[in-house]
């Protein structure tokens, strides 16, 4: 079974400096994708970052990038710059793929709050 | 292209009711996944619907069913109320199994 572990349950850091939120996994595929989304207090989940685990190159978005190490399944999420509007869940999905089970796996998520 | 809708994005039921929620994917998706949020057991998921068909269920008692329309339309209907179905039910959209994509969620209360 396909599980995602999140260890840090809240996080916080002051407005215009860098945190790095953890993400861990396990799966038994070769090729498949990861997710970063972002829940702010709306509720409303968006979609920060996607990485194919068949490229090694880290994945960047503005902001946002990865460090991913497949073999250690580790995946983590590095904000830049934090901004006000950044405070929110920040949850780490797996999708299987292919076959009839495809669906998404969430971590706990991880609560990160950006201070002023 | 406009975003995943859902409706409505309240309600309070009782114990014991029924109830359906509506979602709308984005236009040109035409796989809708559903998930349940709870604070307890974090974000699970229900079912996917592909081309009307539900291609993969989760984990869930009988009580949750849901179907897919030939515009891509999903309800999903959850029957005999229990107060642990309080939940935010999320619904998602994608192409066919890559990025989904999310709605603002309905917030369902059952007293």
């Amino acid at each position: 079974a396909q599980t995602v572990t999140q260890s840090q349950p809240e996080m916080s850091v002051q407005e215009a400096e860098t945190v790095t939120l953890s993400c861990t996994y396990d799966t038994s595929e070769n090729n498949y994708y990861l997710f970063w989304y972002k829940q702010p207090p709306s509720r409303q989940m968006i979609l920060v970052i996607r990485q194919e685990a068949y490229k090694q190159q880290n994945a960047t978005e503005n902001r946002f990038s990865v460090n991913f190490q497949k073999a250690a399944k580790s995946f983590s999420l590095k904000i830049s710059d934090s901004q006000l509007g950044d405070t929110a869940m920040y949850f780490c999905a797996l999708p299987t793929s292919g076959g009839s089970n495809y669906k998404l796996t969430f971590g706990k998520g991880t609560l990160l709050t950006v201070n002023p | 292209k406009a975003g995943v809708t859902q409706t409505p994005r309240y309600l309070i039921k009782t114990r014991g009711q029924q109830v359906t929620l509506s979602c709308s994917p984005i236009s040109g998706h035409r796989s809708v996944s559903w998930y349940q949020q709870t604070p307890g057991q974090g974000l699970q998921f229900l079912f996917e619907y592909f081309s009307e068909t539900q291609r993969n269920k989760g984990n869930f008692p009988g009580r949750f069913s849901g179907r897919q329309f030939s515009n891509s339309r999903s309800e999903m209907n959850v029957s005999t109320l229990e107060l642990g179905d309080s939940a935010l039910y999320l619904c998602a959209s994608s192409w066919d199994r890559g990025n989904q994509y999310f709605g603002p969620g309905t917030r369902l209360t059952v007293t």
